[in-house]
């Protein structure tokens, strides 16, 4: 079992829809969260983060953090055609290592 | 701008032949990494360096070396002991302590072995 499960998608929606985005993972000493965006061929590029559980927004971006569960969420409110990308979750347990996701591919269609 | 640098963008390899691929951050970031991508496996750490002249091995170290003569620069040479390296390999950095340590990712060198 790997230490984070990503659903690898593809996850194809109209523009305009809401769309979530989840990992799920073992390690419950894990307490930084981080989500990441990646066009193709190109690095990823830090969206959010947030540490222990709880929810945090930015724009339409909202990331939430369910530690009893093991879950986290990124909801994307008004998806965009530009929003179309693969995401990564990440995490780490407060040093150095972190660990991905094998990130979810997100289709937005106008 | 702050930012990370990675040379080349793409990269092509004889079967046989040692590449290295170029790193460079401005951030004065303390830590600094090499990740390898592939489709369907996620981000895979080979190496990473939290100081000058100090490195540790990733999860994927062999075929591959590093040194960190410089904050600034992390180089990684892909060796021929490498069975498969064509993939997409990208630097990243990070401050060492404090914080929620994101990790900041540069653009990626694409490297393919004919």
């Amino acid at each position: 079992q790997k230490e984070v499960e990503q659903d690898p998608g593809p996850l194809s929606v109209p523009e305009g829809a809401i769309v979530s985005l989840n990992c799920t993972y073992s390690n419950s000493a894990f307490q930084y969260f981080m989500w990441y965006r990646q066009y193709s061929r190109k690095g990823p590029e830090l969206l959010m983060y947030t540490y222990s559980s709880g929810n945090k927004e930015d724009g339409r971006f909202t990331a939430q953090v369910d530690k009893s569960s093991k879950y986290i969420s990124l909801f994307i409110r008004d998806s965009q055609p530009s929003d179309s990308a693969t995401y990564l979750c990440a995490m780490n347990t407060g040093f150095q290592k972190l660990v991905f996701g094998t990130g979810t591919r997100l289709l937005v269609s106008p | 701008d702050g930012g990370i640098t990675q040379s080349p963008k793409y990269l092509f390899r004889k079967e046989g032949q040692n590449v290295t691929l170029s790193c460079e951050q401005n951030l004065n970031h303390d830590a600094m990494y090499w990740y390898r991508q592939d489709p369907g496996q996620g981000l895979r750490l080979i190496y990473y360096s939290q100081i000058v002249n100090d490195f540790q091995k990733g999860d994927i170290a062999e075929g591959y070396s590093v040194s960190r003569e410089k904050k600034e620069s992390f180089p990684l040479t892909v060796t021929s002991a490498q069975k498969n390296p064509t993939a997409f390999y990208l630097c990243a950095s990070s401050m060492l302590a404090g914080g929620p340590h994101e990790q900041f990712f540069g653009p990626g060198t694409r490297l393919t072995v004919l």
